[in-house]
């Protein structure tokens, strides 16, 4: 039952550094998001996909890209990471209409 | 717009008190609301629902029920364990905007 997996879990760059955060799920869900969650502030929509093919903003994408790779894989770049993006960020799924959300354990992120 | 508004925290509680924590939602139509608890270390895992007013959701001894008159979803437990000490969150959805909204989330500590 792997169900929605990260990687990394945990990581430290420097400022103007790249990553790439993988999340893979295994339930065939169709729409896939990522968020982040940061103090006092609860999650936060990064980006998120529909489906397979498309990906849209959400509240607070900028300084981030995504890629919907397929009906599995939904990754989140940072192409020059600053401090503000020191946060833990999580990769949901759900099947569709109002379906439950279902998180990964999350990837905590580090910028120097 | 649609946002959720639930009590802040943190929160400690003897084992075997009541538990309350408040959460009202504002949002046009008919959302349905959610309770994510987040246990350390760990993601959001779905806790319990409710589509339509006047809905009770339950589970592991949790309740909410939708208010539609106080727009509220307040979730409730009549005697708290150390074991539920985490982070709850409630959540609304609203059919075509693909997303939940958060709340902030409260932390509940059960101290023995």
């Amino acid at each position: 039952n792997a169900g929605v997996t990260q990687t990394p879990k945990f990581q430290v760059l420097k400022t103007g550094q790249s990553m790439t955060l993988q999340c893979a799920q295994d339930m065939n869900h169709n729409s896939m998001y990522w968020y982040r969650q940061d103090p006092g502030m609860g999650l936060r929509l990064i980006y998120y996909s529909a489906s397979e093919g498309t990906t849209d903003k959400g509240e607070v994408p900028n300084g981030y890209n995504v890629s919907r790779l397929n009906k599995r894989e939904f990754s989140l770049r940072l192409e020059s990471a600053a401090p503000s993006q020191t946060s833990v960020y999580f990769c949901a799924s759900r099947v569709g209409g109002a379906g439950e959300l279902f998180f990964g354990e999350g990837s905590r992120l580090t910028v120097l | 717009g649609n946002s959720v508004t639930q009590m802040e925290g943190p929160v400690t509680l003897s084992e075997e008190a009541f538990l309350t924590i408040n959460c009202t939602y504002t949002a046009t139509g008919y959302p349905s609301l959610f309770w994510y608890v987040q246990y350390p270390g760990e993601g959001l895992q779905l806790l319990l629902k409710a589509t339509k007013a006047d809905d009770k959701g339950s589970n592991k001894g949790f309740e909410a029920t939708y208010r539609k008159e106080t727009t509220s979803f307040h979730l409730e437990k009549g005697s708290v364990q150390v074991s539920d000490s985490a982070v709850y969150f409630c959540a609304l959805f609203k059919t075509g905007a693909n997303n939940l909204f958060f709340g902030t989330g409260t932390r509940l500590t059960v101290i023995p």
